[in-house]
């Protein structure tokens, strides 16, 4: 069965660290995602990634980056974290030829605090 | 461009009774439609997709959805709704570009409640 896994479901951190999110598939999906939840806002992407090592800046990419060394595994970066990061932070892979006629596959994910 | 306008934020059905969740999209392309549901505290689930074949898309759980393009609807209805049908439910277009991985476009969500 399809599997997203986020390596944590709640964080807590403090106004200025630097955070990392993992996120792993093991579908060897070519495609990466990674969104923010908010509510009355709805999904929002943040970057995507369809290789390893590459990556596309998504609607929201202000104060975050990510990595792709393996195909498998996509970190979401808070280079330094504020408040206003706080949310729900999903990720999602699929398979190529694209996101028209792909379906995203989703983790639980992560609810971060930042205080 | 493209968008997704889901236009009830909330739905309140009883048990037993048909659910309408209703989507309107926009999109310069042919696009392809989806809809995703949410239960408390967890990621997204695929209901079901349409991407130019039949226009009435049968999904899990006895959900479909009609793909009107003179409308520019995609509404998600179920016959007989259950208490574990209580969720946030997204409509999401995508241009059919066959190729990258962007474009989805997400609608706001709608929480469906069920009262016994």
């Amino acid at each position: 069965d399809v599997k997203v896994t986020q390596s944590s479901r709640y964080l807590v951190k403090r106004t200025g660290e630097k955070v990392f999110l993992e996120c792993v598939q093991d579908m060897d999906h070519e495609n990466m995602f990674w969104y923010r939840q908010d509510p009355g806002l709805g999904l929002r992407l943040i970057y995507f990634s369809y290789d390893v090592k590459m990556k596309e800046k998504g609607d929201i990419p202000e104060g975050y980056s990510v990595s792709r060394e393996k195909k498998e595994r996509f970190s979401l970066i808070l280079e330094s974290a504020s408040t206003n990061q706080t949310s729900m932070y999903l990720c999602a892979s699929s398979l190529e030829p694209g996101a028209g006629n792909q379906p995203q596959h989703f983790g639980d994910g992560t609810r971060l605090s930042i205080l | 461009a493209q968008s997704v306008t889901q236009l009830d934020s909330h739905v309140s059905v009883s048990e037993g009774t048909p659910v309408l969740l209703r989507c309107n999209y926009s999109s310069s392309y042919s696009p392809s439609l989806f809809w995703y549901v949410q239960h408390p505290n967890k990621g997204l689930q695929l209901l079901l997709k349409y991407t130019s074949a039949a226009t009435l898309v049968k999904g899990i759980n006895g959900f479909e959805a009609e793909f009107k393009k003179s409308e520019t609807s995609f509404h998600l209805t179920k016959p007989s709704a259950h208490m574990s049908d209580a969720a946030e439910y997204f409509c999401v277009v995508s241009p059919y570009s066959g190729g990258g991985a962007d474009g989805l476009t997400f609608g706001k969500g709608t929480h469906l409640i069920i009262q016994p």
